[in-house]
């Protein structure tokens, strides 16, 4: 069966630190991979999304990065924090675009 | 762009009652998806609507796909305290598109 991983669980930050958050998925090969952002109380918010590796799509023009440096692999990254970027951060995966999305158990990162 | 538009944004309900959560979206849809996400946890996919009228029952569930394809709608009957929860819509054109969700409180 497949499995998503996501850690760390918690974070806390300074502003202008960078950041490391990393997806992994078990038991299938090539899936499309996404990064969401939920807010406080919020709707989710796409981030990021692959359907490749080396293959990166950004949603919106924002202070973080993607990246994919293996199949089953899914980073999100920033040099320099701001206050703006703290958030629940979910990874995500599916088969297709068609297909049902499977949930990591998400970061919270808080920057202070 | 594809937007997807979900109300009410949060649903106060006593225990026993029946609810609806409606999903409208901007543009036609491939087909549409429905989440639940408990309080402290993550989204967890509850079903996928692919025909233009098509609805589902889960249990004390139940979700509907609009003729047009443009919109949607989940009914909870007889409400229990494990309906908690934000449940979102999520419509497909060319890719996934969440909307806000409805925050559901229970009374006992």
């Amino acid at each position: 069966s497949q499995t998503i991983h996501q850690w760390p669980a918690t974070l806390v930050q300074p502003v202008g630190s960078p950041l490391s958050l990393e997806c992994t998925v078990e038991g299938t090969s090539n899936p499309n991979l996404y990064w969401y952002r939920q807010a406080a109380g919020r709707g989710l918010q796409l981030l990021f999304y692959s359907v490749g590796i080396g293959q990166i799509s950004s949603e919106v023009p924002q202070n973080l990065s993607a990246s994919r440096p293996q199949d089953r692999q899914f980073i999100l990254s920033s040099k320099k924090l701001l206050l703006s970027d703290s958030g629940f951060y979910l990874c995500a995966w599916s088969a297709s675009v068609n297909n049902e999305q499977f949930f990591g158990p998400g970061t919270r990162l808080t920057v202070l | 762009g594809q937007q997807v538009m979900q109300i009410p944004q949060y649903q106060h309900v006593q225990e026993g009652e029946d609810f609806t959560t409606y999903c409208n979206s901007s543009t036609t849809l491939s087909n549409i998806q429905w989440y639940k996400q408990r309080p402290g946890g993550h989204p967890v996919f509850l079903i996928q609507l692919v025909k233009s009228g098509e609805v589902k029952k889960q249990k004390r569930l139940t979700f509907q796909f609009g003729e047009a394809k443009k919109n949607s709608s989940l009914h909870i009957t007889a409400t229990q305290t494990t309906d908690v929860g934000t449940y979102f819509c999520a419509g497909i054109d060319y890719k996934l598109s969440f909307g806000a969700g409805t925050t559901v409180t229970v009374r006992a």
